[in-house]
């Protein structure tokens, strides 16, 4: 079955960096295009990031654009999510997502919590 | 991008049917029919219910359907169950580059 599992979260103070991973299982990842989304507590969901099966292209939310970077590694079936220049307002759980091709989210992770201290 | 317009909350008896709307511009819902729709408990993961306007994911039960008219698109749910009781969210594309959520609807069941 499908499976994917995020890890990384935590806390860190406003203007930091942490960098989450997405270890994915049941499907060809490398086949697949991925997402980051993200939901900040009590509110909801935000698309966050985008990115091609191969790598050659890479979409972002306006507000995530030139903090965050999507990448993946094909060969470990693994998402990541790089994030610098964090503010408060990043603070979120953030779920990676796997495209279904039609331009929806067909399975999702359980979620790992980034909080942004200011 | 501005996130698409959803109703706070809805509600309905079991057994009775329930409609949520998703209101966009002709830039996401209505330029597009990639409308979906995700069920999400508390404390829990989104789930793919609706894609494409009106598919359904293998597992999803027909009491689940969606529809889209211009900038609108709906969920209805119908002969609704205890367990149908849950937060809903629309998405759309948006444009060729990325995707928008609307803010979401509580569904009470009565």
């Amino acid at each position: 079955q499908v499976q994917l599992v995020e890890s990384g979260g935590g806390v860190v103070q406003s203007g930091g960096s942490l960098r989450l991973s997405c270890a994915t299982s049941g499907f060809t990842f490398r086949s697949y295009n991925m997402h980051w989304v993200r939901q900040a507590p009590g509110k909801g969901l935000e698309w966050v990031a985008f990115v091609w099966h191969d790598e050659h292209d890479k979409w972002y939310a306006d507000s995530v654009k030139g903090r965050f970077t999507i990448s993946r590694d094909n060969s470990k079936n693994t998402l990541f999510l790089q994030m610098n220049s964090l503010r408060p307002e990043d603070t979120a759980m953030y779920y990676c997502a796997k495209d279904n091709t039609a331009w929806a989210f067909d399975y999702w992770g359980q979620g790992t919590l980034v909080t942004v201290s200011s | 991008q501005s996130a698409l317009t959803q109703p706070p909350s809805a509600s309905g008896s079991p057994g009775q049917s329930v409609t949520i709307s998703c209101t966009g511009t002709s830039s996401d819902v209505g330029g597009y029919n990639h409308v979906s729709w995700y069920q999400q408990h508390p404390g829990k993961a989104p789930r793919l219910i609706i894609y494409e306007v009106i598919r359904r994911p293998s597992g999803v039960p027909d009491r689940f359907s969606g529809s889209k008219s211009g900038n609108t698109a709906s969920l209805i749910v119908s002969g609704l169950q205890a367990e149908d009781e849950a937060d809903y969210y629309c998405n759309s594309q948006a444009g060729t580059s990325s995707w928008v959520f609307g803010g979401g609807t509580k569904l009470t069941v009565l």
